[in-house]
């Protein structure tokens, strides 16, 4: 089915551990987003790419760095986990100058650090 | 800078009420505005948008306006259901198209 799709779901890690998140779509969209979830914060994005070769920072991108590695995939990469970033992250996708805008979302990733 | 404020929650309704979720926002230009829904332990799903001034987007019996003039894009709908129940976020996205941003989100639940 197309869509977006994250690995992990789940994660739970030490401090001080590193991780990568994997997401990758397979609608041809330009452009991927690294968002993060935690209550009574809305959604905060974390990293974005506007296209392929290009990454830049987002609202909250401490902590955190990207790769985009090809069109299809955008991995988010925590090197040296805290508990600080217990959080459920949220990877998404739009076709940017489609004339629809519409972000499509992966299911999240639950990521516990200990 | 570009922002969106909409109403904190929760919010809890009988079934068969009626639902108004206000949001505002600040921005510079033309943006795109939208309503996404969570539902427990699922993603982001889009609800509805619109993408010029006086524009109203509408699914499932959920409406907004987009209004220019108290630039705010308010989610109504006139009967809830219990599956309504869920996390209602409002969105921007500027008008260059390259920032989505979002409100800290509205927790809806409905009760039979």
């Amino acid at each position: 089915n197309a869509g977006v799709t994250q690995t992990p779901k789940f994660q739970v890690l030490k401090t001080g551990q590193s991780m990568t998140l994997q997401c990758a779509q397979d609608m041809n969209h330009n452009s991927m987003y690294w968002y993060r979830q935690d209550p009574g914060m809305g959604l905060r994005l974390i990293y974005y790419s506007a296209s392929e070769g290009t990454t830049d920072k987002g609202e909250v991108p401490n902590g955190y760095n990207v790769s985009r590695l090809n069109k299809r995939e955008f991995s988010l990469r925590l090197e040296s986990a805290a508990p600080s970033q217990t959080s459920v992250y949220f990877c998404a996708s739009i076709r940017q100058g489609s004339g629809d805008n519409v972000l499509t979302f992966g299911a999240g990733s639950r990521l516990t650090v200990l | 800078g570009n922002s969106v404020t909409q109403m904190e929650g929760p919010v809890t309704l009988s079934e068969e009420a009626f639902l108004t979720i206000n949001c505002t926002y600040t921005a510079t230009g033309y943006p795109s505005l939208f309503w996404y829904v969570q539902y427990p332990g699922e993603g982001l799903q889009l609800l509805l948008k619109a993408t010029k001034a006086d524009d109203k987007g509408s699914n499932k019996g959920f409406e907004a306006t987009y209004r220019k003039e108290t630039t705010s894009f308010h989610l109504e709908k006139g009967s809830v259901q219990v599956s309504d129940s869920a996390v209602y976020f409002c969105a921007l996205l500027n008008q260059a198209g390259t920032a989505l941003i979002f409100g800290k989100g509205t927790t809806l639940s409905v009760s039979s």
